[in-house]
């Protein structure tokens, strides 16, 4: 599995936009690039997954570097219940999880 | 629909003894299983996952042991646990592609769904 790179925390405000990005430099050809969220005390949920092409979901968009070196998490209207760690992981057969990134929404 | 369940949601344990956690999914079947560890601020450790009955794969020695007794039943063991075996513990589950690989499917993709945890204190 590819070794992902994110930013420890980000702010956003309500109603904006919330742009997570995630730095996956050894993602080999055949692996997908996934993200999940993880609200406290909850289990990960899915958000989106790719491999080379954007893709759009009712919950984010992916935008995926034509390297496919790195990707970023687009939350278009981030609402208060946003607020959680947001994973970014890239994998073929098994998934590798670090940190992720505790994204916090304010009013 | 697809359910997983865990249980139990929390479990307090003292040094040295044994430790069983369960979980099992609805809704599907033959699905590759995964546990994972998340210790207190700490990433998601991968500890084992398995693509069928009786089929275990290790990520990480440890203490810790894992079987799957049933095709939707996925059970986490320890005949003596430790001060570090402290942590949510979760679940999860994914499409399985082709019967009869040793290691998981190379699935499309590998969506995987996860169990609300155990939280697990070692005192």
């Amino acid at each position: 599995d590819a070794k992902t790179t994110q930013p420890t925390s980000m702010d956003c405000a309500e109603g904006r936009a919330a742009n997570l990005p995630c730095n996956h430099s050894t993602i080999s050809g055949n692996e997908y690039v996934y993200w999940y969220r993880q609200i406290h005390s909850q289990g990960p949920q899915y958000i989106i997954h790719g491999l080379k092409n954007n893709e759009t979901n009712e919950m984010a968009s992916l935008i995926i570097t034509e390297d496919r070196k790195s990707s970023t998490l687009i939350l278009p209207h981030a609402t208060l219940r946003d607020t959680a760690v947001y994973y970014c992981t890239a994998g073929y057969s098994t998934l590798t999880f670090g940190k992720g990134t505790m994204l916090l929404v304010s009013p | 629909s697809q359910t997983i369940h865990q249980w139990p949601a929390t479990l307090v344990q003292p040094v040295g003894s044994p430790l069983s956690l369960e979980c099992t999914v609805e809704g599907t079947s033959n699905p590759n299983l995964y546990w994972y560890r998340q210790a207190a601020g700490r990433g998601l450790q991968l500890l084992f996952y398995s693509v069928g009955i009786g089929q275990i794969s290790s990520e990480v020695p440890q203490n810790l042991s894992a079987s799957r007794p049933q095709d939707r039943q996925f059970i986490l063991s320890s005949k003596k646990l430790l001060l570090s075996d402290s942590g949510f513990y979760l679940c999860a589950w994914s499409v399985h592609g082709t019967s009869g690989s040793p290691t998981p499917s190379r699935h499309i993709y590998n969506e995987q769904f996860f169990g609300p945890g155990t939280r697990l204190t070692v005192l």
